[in-house]
């Protein structure tokens, strides 16, 4: 079964500087899909990044990126210039490669940006 | 409207109560999902209909039923519930192929 880990609860930044959330992950599977979500306090979960396990190159959008190492499972983000709308709990999720297939999430990082 | 609704937000409701919670999907998306969201728990499918037709039940509770009219709403019928089933209720959408979710505001669950 696969399993999806972030070992920090709670993580703060100051505004402007760079933070990296972790998130590690147990599959068998070769074909897959990563992905951060974001939930601001009160409001809709919404997309930051999505990674397809077949693809070498690290996704990037905008001040968000992910360094996604295969062999050892782990999926990081990194946040750079935080802002205060950075602030809400990120989720990191996997999914296997088929389509309606059961998406699993990891527990969560409440991340703070302090002004 | 825009994206996934969902309503209502809140809910109070006793353990001998019926009710139901509804979604709706403008996004032309062809699958749908509920969720349950707990404190300190991680995020919980509870059901995924494609086509309308249900693909994933995680042995949820019967006392959670789940329907799907057409493509575009999503209903969970809740009766005799449990304290412990208050939560975070999200529904979600997603196109085949396209793999991301687009999730509604969640309905807060509170059951007495």
């Amino acid at each position: 079964a696969q399993t999806v880990t972030q070992s920090q609860p709670e993580m703060s930044v100051q505004e402007a500087e760079t933070v990296t959330l972790s998130c590690t992950y147990d599959t068998s599977e070769s074909n897959y899909y990563l992905f951060w979500y974001k939930q601001p306090p009160s409001r809709q979960m919404i997309l930051v990044i999505r990674q397809e396990a077949y693809k070498q190159q690290n996704a990037t959008e905008n001040r968000f990126s992910v360094n996604f190492q295969k062999a050892a499972k782990s999926f990081s983000l990194k946040i750079s210039d935080s802002q205060l709308g950075d602030t809400a709990m990120y989720f990191c999720a996997f999914m296997r490669g088929t389509s309606y297939d059961k998406v699993i999430f990891g527990p969560g990082t409440s991340l703070s940006v302090i002004p | 409207e825009t994206g996934v609704t969902q309503t209502p937000r809140h809910l109070v409701m006793g353990m001998t109560n019926k009710k139901s919670l509804k979604c709706e999907q403008h996004l032309g998306h062809n699958a749908m999902y509920w969720y349950k969201q707990s404190a300190k728990k991680p995020l919980e499918l509870m059901f995924v209909y494609s086509l309308e037709e249900r693909v994933e039940n995680n042995s949820v509770p019967s006392r959670f039923s789940p329907e799907c009219p057409n493509s575009s709403h999503l209903f969970l019928h809740l009766h005799t519930l449990q304290p412990e089933d208050s939560a975070l209720y999200l529904c979600a959408s997603s196109q085949d192929g396209a793999y991301e979710q687009f999730f509604g505001p969640g309905t807060r669950l509170t059951v007495l």
